[in-house]
């Protein structure tokens, strides 16, 4: 199994631009969450999706983002428009939540630099 | 680079002693915990979990132990090595629940 993956792995845009991050949970998997992590606050979670569906969307940091999952394979994080402040890294990870064993494969990361 | 933002602990251990990492949690309610080992440019990698029903669980050269009594978690680790060199978060949530919490992190350095 590759494991979670996410791409890019790096982005480097400019402030005002769209920024699309994408991520492919392991198969099989029914959960995926999208987390950011800067020096300031650490890892946060910003939204999880079960079965595709988005459950809670409460640490997104404001409209500017948005995720979507349109099928078990895929998600996107999308920032639009994008401000210097969301610089960080952006993970994706994904689980199989059964008999309440939670364990969260996280993907590689992207590295988000807004200029 | 930042001059204002977390200040991770940290744990400096000669090669070959054991290191305890140490995680208080906040959620009386949380009754799942696990360890994570993230090494620089990677994402954060599961290393062991443990239920409220048990206050000790061991792995390979791991062991997990859990204080529910002062809400405390603690990580040990045999014989460190230096591929052990990485920032170790615990996570809390409820049994069957998605949402799990990260700590803030403790930054472990192995020195040969």
């Amino acid at each position: 199994d590759a494991g979670v993956i996410q791409s890019p792995r790096h982005e480097v845009t400019e402030m005002g631009q769209e920024v699309t991050l994408r991520c492919k949970p392991i198969s099989g998997h029914n959960s995926l969450f999208w987390y950011r992590q800067t020096m300031m606050r650490g890892l946060e979670l910003l939204i999880y999706f079960n079965n595709n569906v988005p459950i809670d969307d409460s640490g997104m940091p404001e409209d500017r983002f948005s995720a979507k999952m349109p099928n078990a394979s895929f998600s996107t994080l999308k920032i639009q428009p994008s401000e210097p402040r969301d610089s960080a890294v952006y993970f994706c990870a994904s689980s199989l939540l059964i008999g309440g064993k939670n364990e969260q494969f996280f993907g590689p990361g992207t590295r988000l630099t807004v200029l | 680079g930042e001059s204002v933002g977390l200040h991770l602990p940290t744990l400096s251990v000669q090669e070959g002693d054991n290191s305890i990492i140490n995680c208080a949690y906040s959620n009386s309610a949380s009754d799942y915990f696990i360890w994570y080992k993230q090494e620089s440019g990677k994402g954060p990698q599961f290393i062991i979990d443990i239920r409220s029903n048990m206050d000790k669980r061991q792995g390979q050269r791991v062991t997990v132990l859990l204080n529910k009594t002062v809400k405390h978690l603690s990580l040990q680790i045999a014989a460190t090595q230096p591929g052990d060199s990485a920032v170790y978060f615990c996570a809390e949530n409820t049994y069957n629940n998605n949402d799990m919490r990260f700590g803030a992190g403790t930054r472990l350095t192995v020195k040969p």
